[in-house]
């Protein structure tokens, strides 16, 4: 009954490969949201959909690029890693993006080392 | 200026101290506030959200300043259970697809 999840847990890759995470929310949430936490433990936000369309994109780079199949999963797809993306990713849903108050529901967070 | 700064502590209580932990935020135009909790190795959860007028959730007490941008969270008679990092939460726009800004977290440890 878990309500967001994520896969995998623990990602080892080597600099320069191309990994995915996967997200999914039985919540029946209309907005996913993917969010890095470095290694000083700041969470930012990466990118949020609602109902499959991209809402929130800051500054990334292109190497990651979202795809949301459908409103209750969102991917990241990571192409050519880099040692600077080592950090635990978090995928969170809420109802509403668009309503501020609006709580969010964090999945257990996916923890991604380059080597 | 970070948009949202926090002690990141470590706060060190014994059990059953009240101890209180202050925010502030950069973006006076700063529509929704909230505190959340983050476990060692665990996601970030709604611990409660920040209102105007000031809400109380059982032994927790949270506050809101606007004129002065600044957000507390007071914990009375804390719990070993209550060890965690307090991350304080601002969404700075209303309508803009639920982007939250994070603090760093203030890390508490309640000792026996």
């Amino acid at each position: 009954d878990t309500a967001v999840s994520q896969t995998p847990k623990y990602l080892v890759t080597q600099m320069g490969n191309d990994k995915s995470i996967k997200c999914e929310q039985n919540l029946g949430h209309d907005t996913m949201y993917w969010y890095k936490q470095d290694s000083k433990k700041f969470l930012k936000i990466m990118f949020s959909y609602n109902n499959k369309e991209l809402i929130i994109n800051e500054t990334v780079p292109n190497r990651f690029s979202p795809k949301s199949p459908d409103k209750a999963h969102l991917n990241l797809h990571i192409n050519s890693l880099e040692l600077g993306d080592s950090a635990v990713y978090f995928c969170a849903s809420s109802r509403a993006g668009t309503a501020s108050q609006e709580t969010q529901y964090f999945g257990p967070g996916t923890r991604l080392l380059v080597l | 200026r970070k948009e949202v700064e926090q002690d990141p502590g470590p706060f060190n209580v014994p059990e059953g101290a009240t101890v209180a932990f202050n925010c502030t935020y950069s973006n006076s135009a700063s529509q929704s506030f909230f505190w959340y909790r983050q476990d060692c190795r665990k996601e970030p959860k709604l611990l409660m959200s920040v209102y105007s007028s000031g809400n109380e959730d059982g032994r927790f007490t949270a506050q809101l300043n606007r004129a002065s941008q600044y957000i507390s969270l007071l914990i009375r008679d804390s719990k070993l259970s209550d060890s965690a990092t307090y991350l304080c939460v601002v969404n700075p726009l209303r309508n803009q697809g639920g982007k939250l800004i994070f603090g760093q977290g203030t890390e508490l440890s309640v000792k026996p």
